[in-house]
């Protein structure tokens, strides 16, 4: 079965640069959401599309913005980088059931030096 | 806000039982459970909606008590691939869009 799809799986950068984080969601699946998750915490909510609109916000800081596209693939734009921000980004997908159980990526680790 | 998941850590030998707990203090809608290995993704295990006990796996259950707003997971006769860390994710009552807000997690180790 087909499953979310991340780009790029690792991805260094520099404080202070630039880095876009790509997802594709299962196909027929219409909500995509993004999480954040530091070393031996729990996935931190960021942020969440719904039929290329946003539809939740978390705790995601202002130099980070998202938008969903209309062939429903998401992307996470980061500027202005800090050492805080490495970390694993998943991103997951629902379909627009009651249920909105999510199925997460296999994430990108991006490490900020 | 966070729900709480205890124990914090269980060990466990082969074919062993455990079960987990995720409380809330706010009225839930929905409590997703994952199975998280080290460096890789959270894997779906189930949802239980409210007033509703669902059984996934074959050897792991689940239930929800809307009136204690807490969740249980059940593992029963563990195997050596049910070790990893075990999060709960819960969506509050009057959220139409699933924004899932994790616990600390519980670390399982099963031995042989």
């Amino acid at each position: 079965a087909a499953g979310v799809i991340q780009s790029p799986r690792h991805l260094i950068k520099e404080k202070r640069e630039t880095a876009t984080l790509k997802c594709y969601p299962i196909p027929r699946h219409d909500t995509v959401y993004w999480y954040q998750q530091g070393p031996g915490q729990d996935p931190q909510f960021l942020i969440s599309f719904y039929e290329k609109m946003q539809s939740d916000k978390g705790s995601i800081p202002d130099r980070f913005s998202a938008q969903q596209f209309s062939d429903y693939h998401s992307e996470l734009n980061m500027s202005s980088l800090e050492l805080g921000d490495s970390a694993l980004y998943f991103c997951a997908s629902s379909p627009s059931t009651e249920t909105y159980e999510q199925y997460f990526g296999p994430g990108t680790r991006l490490t900020v030096t | 806000q966070q729900p709480v998941q205890s124990p914090q850590a269980v060990i466990l030998r082969e074919g062993e039982d455990a079960v987990i707990n995720c409380s809330s203090s706010k009225a839930l809608y929905s409590v997703h459970w994952y199975r998280q290995k080290h460096g890789e993704a959270p894997v779906f295990l189930m949802i239980l909606l409210k007033g509703g006990e669902q059984k996934g796996h074959d050897k792991i259950s689940a239930s929800f008590n809307e009136k204690k707003q807490q969740s249980s997971l059940y593992l029963t006769a563990s195997q050596l691939s049910y070790s990893g860390t075990y999060f709960c994710g819960t969506v509050p009552g009057g959220t139409s869009y699933g924004k899932l807000t994790f616990g600390q997690g519980t670390i399982l180790t099963v031995h042989p």
